[in-house]
């Protein structure tokens, strides 16, 4: 089965600062998907940015970026400029099949104006 | 589109009740899931359809039943409820499964 870990409960960061989040995952899969996931008080869950496994390139979205590591099963969330509307959940997922998304625990960022 | 829409957004219920929880897309896709949020946990899958007529087992899926008779529907049964199924459960839809999942805006279900 695979996990998804995610090692910091909570994050503070500076508005206009940058932070990144971590994400760690266990897979014996070659092809698969990664994704965070965004959840701020509202609950809704928000997509942030998706980074396929076989692509080297590391996804951005605007102010959001990744680096993802393959061989050290490394996939973190780089947030750029923080902005007060960044703060919420952050959830990291993995999706590898036909099944539903592994999520990881969570982060809760909280950006200090 | 409507997206994925989800009914009831709040609902009590007393042990041992059995309710169901509404789950529709308007987007023609083919997967579809359930998932429950606990308090400090992740979201965690109780069932998947892969389609009107195929549905299987998650994570998490004792107490729980569901079917698809149609794309568009996949309700969640809860047959007799048990305050550890107190927690706020989302549905979510893909068109493929290699695509991203969009999710329904959650219910919050509390079971005294």
């Amino acid at each position: 089965a695979q996990t998804v870990t995610q090692s910091q409960p909570e994050m503070s960061v500076q508005e206009a600062e940058t932070v990144t989040l971590s994400c760690t995952y266990d897979t014996s899969e070659s092809d698969y998907y990664l994704f965070w996931y965004k959840q701020p008080p509202s609950r809704q869950m928000i997509l942030v940015i998706r980074q396929e496994a076989y692509k080297q390139q590391n996804a951005t979205e605007n102010r959001f970026s990744v680096n993802f590591q393959k061989a050290a099963k490394s996939f973190s969330l780089k947030i750029s400029d923080s902005q007060l509307g960044d703060a919420a959940m952050y959830f990291c997922a993995y999706g590898g099949g036909a099944d539903g998304l592994t999520f990881g625990k969570g982060t809760h960022l909280i950006i200090q104006p | 589109n409507a997206g994925v829409t989800q009914t009831p957004k709040f609902q009590v219920l007393k042990t041992g009740q059995s309710m169901t929880l509404q789950c529709a897309q308007d987007m023609n896709h083919e997967y579809m899931s359930w998932y429950r949020q606990d308090p400090g946990m992740g979201l965690r899958l109780i069932h998947y359809s892969v389609g009107a007529g195929i549905t299987d087992q998650g994570e998490v899926p004792n107490g729980y039943n569901v079917s698809r008779s149609t794309t568009e529907d996949f309700p969640l049964r809860l047959l007799s409820a048990a305050p550890s199924q107190t927690s706020v459960y989302f549905c979510a839809s893909r068109r493929r499964f290699q695509e991203t999942q969009y999710f329904g805006p959650g219910t919050r279900l509390l079971v005294l």
